[in-house]
């Protein structure tokens, strides 16, 4: 059974504070990667990694950095939480690319507050 | 960089009935077309897709068209269920998948 989960389902920080959010997949996904889930806005991508150690920016990745150290693990941090982050952040991973199925696997989310 | 706008945002139907979803792109390039049902407080999962070389796929009650021409593709659900009643987002793709460009979602109910 396809897995990706991630480390909290309910986070409350305080503005200034440094975030890590943690994405683990178990199907030997070449692709991983961060989303954030805004009311009206749908999926926005912030960043996106085809490889270890290997990372590229999605289309808002002001105010975040990636690691991406393991093939399993991919790690979304907030260098310094701000109000503004608060939202659903959604970590999905897929097969690399030329696989005839590419679908990407959605891990459960986990909801940010920065107060 | 490609856009994907999605149309309506809300969407209400009765329980038999037929629901129509549609997105636009700009992308030219694009070439991979997934949709993604996303139930209340549950993670997004894909229930169909299409490539650009394919005008239509179905499955079961739920058919994707793709009017290359002019840029648009759009979800057909047919007799409506409750369980159908969730968010859906459409997506793009220019290389087969490997990145998507979400739309920001339509949210559908079904009234019994």
């Amino acid at each position: 059974d396809v897995k990706v989960t991630q480390s909290s389902r309910y986070l409350v920080k305080r503005t200034g504070e440094k975030v890590f959010l943690e994405c683990v997949q178990d199907m030997d996904h070449e692709n991983m990667f961060w989303y954030r889930q805004d009311p009206g806005l749908g999926l926005r991508l912030i960043y996106f990694s085809y490889d270890v150690k290997m990372k590229e920016k999605g289309d808002i990745p002001e105010g975040y950095s990636v690691s991406r150290e393991k093939k399993e693990r991919f790690s979304l941090i907030l260098e310094s939480a701000s109000t503004n982050q608060t939202s659903m952040y959604l970590c999905a991973s897929s097969l690399l690319l030329g696989a005839n199925h590419n679908e990407q696997f959605f891990g459960p989310g986990t909801r940010l507050t920065v107060l | 960089g490609e856009n994907v706008e999605q149309h309506p945002s809300t969407l209400s139907v009765q329980e038999g009935d037929s629901a129509v979803i549609k997105c636009t792109y700009s992308d030219s390039a694009s070439n991979y077309f997934p949709w993604y049902k996303q139930e209340l407080g549950k993670r997004p999962q894909l229930i169909i897709d299409i490539r650009s070389n394919v005008g239509e796929k179905k499955d079961q009650r739920i058919a994707v068209t793709l009017n290359k021409t002019a840029k648009h593709f759009s979800l057909h659900i047919t007799e409506t269920q409750p369980e159908d009643s969730a968010v859906y987002f459409c997506a793009a793709s220019r290389d087969y998948g490997q990145n998507f460009v979400f739309g920001p979602g339509t949210r559908l109910s079904v009234l019994p």
